[in-house]
């Protein structure tokens, strides 16, 4: 069974700062999916970013960019210039790339507040 | 475009009872997933629902049983309620073929039992 870390519980950051949320986690197989997603007080997930374990290149969507070490199974994601509409609850998120598992795996979560 | 809707919002049982929780899927999806969100953790996967079966579950018991109607709309139901099925219940849809792209998230039901 795959099981996700995030290891911190909360992060707080500055309006217009950056912020790093580290995930690591642990599986036996090489091909898979990772997920950022965001859950605000709306209580609504929300895909932030994603990423294919077979791709070499870090994904990037706007202010929000990854960190992926496949060896060290560490999937880090980053938001730059951070905005007070960025504050939420963020889960990193796991699933197989084998064709009969569709479950997503979530970490226990990181509550990032934004300071004005 | 809708995206995926579930009711009802808030719901409170009594220990024992039965409910039934419902979701609508986004608009061209036919896959549904549902989730158990205690307070404070991430999301656990209880099933998923496909073609109108369930092809995939997670480790809950048969007290959890879910059914996917033929417009794809699913529907969770609980019986015998414990005080620890307190949670959010978070519904999710995809298309079969586009699962690696990520699902879609309802805002999902609160349910409390007392």
């Amino acid at each position: 069974a795959q099981t996700v870390t995030q290891s911190q519980p909360e992060m707080s950051v500055q309006e217009a700062e950056t912020v790093t949320l580290s995930c690591t986690y642990d599986t036996s197989e090489s091909d898979y999916y990772l997920f950022w997603y965001k859950q605000p007080p709306s209580r609504q997930m929300i895909l932030v970013i994603r990423q294919e374990a077979y791709k070499q290149q870090n994904a990037t969507e706007n202010r929000f960019s990854v960190n992926f070490q496949k060896a060290a199974k560490s999937f880090s994601l980053k938001i730059s210039d951070s905005q007070l509409g960025d504050a939420a609850m963020y889960f990193c998120a796991y699933r197989s790339a084998f064709i009969n598992d569709y479950k997503l795996s979530f970490g226990a979560g990181t509550t990032v507040t934004v300071r004005a | 475009d809708a995206g995926v809707t579930q009711s009802p919002t808030h719901l409170i049982k009594t220990r024992g009872q039965q409910v039934t929780l419902r979701c609508s899927p986004k608009s061209g999806h036919d896959t549904v997933s549902w989730y158990q969100q205690a307070l404070g953790q991430g999301p656990q996967f209880i099933f998923q629902y496909y073609e109108e079966e369930e092809r995939q579950r997670g480790n809950f018991p048969d007290r959890f049983s879910g059914h996917q109607f033929p417009n794809y709309s699913s529907e969770l139901n609980v019986n015998a309620l414990l005080l620890g099925d307190s949670a959010l219940y978070l519904c999710a849809s995809s298309l079969v073929r586009g699962q690696g792209y990520g699902y879609t998230f309802g805002s999902g039901t609160r349910l409390t039992v007392v």
